[in-house]
């Protein structure tokens, strides 16, 4: 079955502009996660959706925001871009945490 | 915030066994994932203990005392392809939170 799909792989954007990276999760989940993983600080949370809901939210600033379709499939969005914002941004998906949250092969975004 | 400690660095030597520790404070978590990164990939799922104890899954084993707020990954008759990142990851109120890693290298 596929897996959890990421788009685009590679982002090249500018300071102050603003990006959306889109997440499909595997077929049924309906859970989403989204992370940001950099060199300095790891893997941080920054928000998860159930039902186009958002039940949790990182310690990130509002330009950080997401949303969450009917159909499970999730977007994040990242406004007024900083170079600090370079990162690969992951997205995971899962059925229940017993199943472990299978993750996407990611975005990789620089800021320049 | 929630601190989560895991050495920087292990090697070993291909054939053996290594365990890698994780500590952390208990407080909101009701379970633990290990995962394992290889450079420039996504992270991958390896184990998920709910209840105290050991899990034991092929070559890979997780140990979890939620009072203790300990877990270790047990990885046994290493292979090459056993180099990679393995990130502990606390979870509870539906969010991971990972440490930053332990890098395995094994040589043979």
């Amino acid at each position: 079955k596929a897996g959890v799909t990421q788009t685009p792989r590679y982002l090249i954007k500018t300071r102050g502009q603003q990006v959306t990276l889109s997440c499909s999760p595997i077929s049924g989940h309906r859970s989403v996660s989204w992370y940001q993983q950099t060199p300095g600080q790891g893997l941080q949370f920054l928000f998860e959706y159930f039902s186009e809901t958002q039940r949790n939210k990182g310690n990130f600033p509002g330009r950080f925001s997401g949303r969450q379709f009917s159909n499970s499939r999730s977007e994040m969005n990242v406004s007024t871009l900083e170079l600090g914002d370079s990162a690969l941004y992951l997205c995971a998906s899962s059925l229940s945490p017993n199943y472990g949250y299978t993750f996407g092969s990611g975005t990789r975004l620089t800021v320049v | 915030g929630q601190n989560i400690d895991q050495p920087t660095e292990m090697t070993a030597t291909e054939g053996a066994i290594v365990q890698i520790n994780c500590t952390y404070q208990t407080s909101g978590f009701n379970g633990l994932f290990w995962y394992q990164q290889h450079a420039g990939e996504a992270p991958t799922f390896l184990s998920y203990n709910v209840l105290d104890g050991l899990e034991e899954k092929g070559r890979f084993s997780s140990f979890l005392s939620r009072s203790k707020g300990y877990s270790y990954l047990l990885l046994k008759e290493l292979q090459m392809k056993d180099s990679a990142s393995y990130l502990c990851a606390p979870w509870g109120y539906n969010k991971l939170i990972f440490g930053a890693g332990t890098r395995l290298a094994v040589h043979p």
